[in-house]
């Protein structure tokens, strides 16, 4: 059965430190893997990741796809209290499959 | 970059009568989009797969009969919610998939979703 999960399910940290988010996979067809982040609404795309060990980077956020161990990571470095949201990992292979997401809140 | 727009933003209606949310990609075509709906605190639910000319593909546990999908062009599908009961009340939202780029990849825009609440 295909699925997605990710880990930690919810983190609380310090506004200023680094988290490291992640999310496995087992898929039969794997086209790509994007993460969202999610607040209020619905989902804002952060990155798409289709080949392995190329690091996407946008501003303090980061990720990274391992497509033989069947994971990715997303890095925030420096944590603003702004980046609290819910992140959404979501692998796409004939269909699109979502974790539960991870729950980030930063302390001020 | 690319949009995806939803009409309406927030519905109520009352049991018994069918909503139909449109998903439109306003700047590049989709041929296929995907319907979710979300409950609060927990992930996006996969409902179905629309695919432009064609049948919609449903997640097992949802009623075809129920949520109509229609994908008429490449930029508009629409979902209608028949017969709505209080238990549909939820927050639907869909992505377009644009069409595979120089990288090979598809990327997913989604809607801002669509609130709705069944009286």
């Amino acid at each position: 059965e295909d699925k997605v999960v990710q880990s930690p399910l919810s983190l609380v940290v310090h506004e200023g430190d680094t988290v490291t988010l992640n999310c496995s996979y087992e898929v039969t067809n794997f086209r790509s893997l994007l993460w969202y982040k999610q607040e209020k609404k619905a989902p804002t795309f952060l990155f798409m990741l289709t080949s392995s060990g190329i690091e996407k980077k946008s501003g303090r956020l980061s990720s990274i796809l391992d497509k033989k161990e069947l994971f990715s990571i997303l890095n925030i470095t420096a944590t603003q209290t702004g980046d609290s949201a819910v992140y959404l990992c979501a692998v796409l292979d004939d269909k699109i499959i979502f974790g539960k997401g991870t729950r980030l809140h930063i302390l001020p | 970059g690319a949009v995806v727009s939803q009409h309406p933003s927030w519905v109520i209606c009352k049991s018994g009568t069918s909503v139909k949310i449109e998903c439109r990609s306003l700047d590049f075509q989709a041929t296929t989009m995907f319907w979710y709906r979300q409950f609060p605190k927990q992930s996006l639910m996969l409902m179905a797969t629309s695919n432009e000319g064609s049948k919609a593909t449903y997640e097992q546990g949802v009623e075809k009969d129920k949520f109509l999908i229609n994908h008429a062009s490449l930029t508009l599908s629409t979902l209608t919610v028949t017969s709505a009961h209080p238990e549909d009340s939820s927050f639907y939202i869909c992505s377009a998939q644009s069409i595979p780029g120089l990288a090979g990849g598809y990327e997913q825009y989604f809607g801002p979703g669509t609130r709705l609440t069944v009286t």
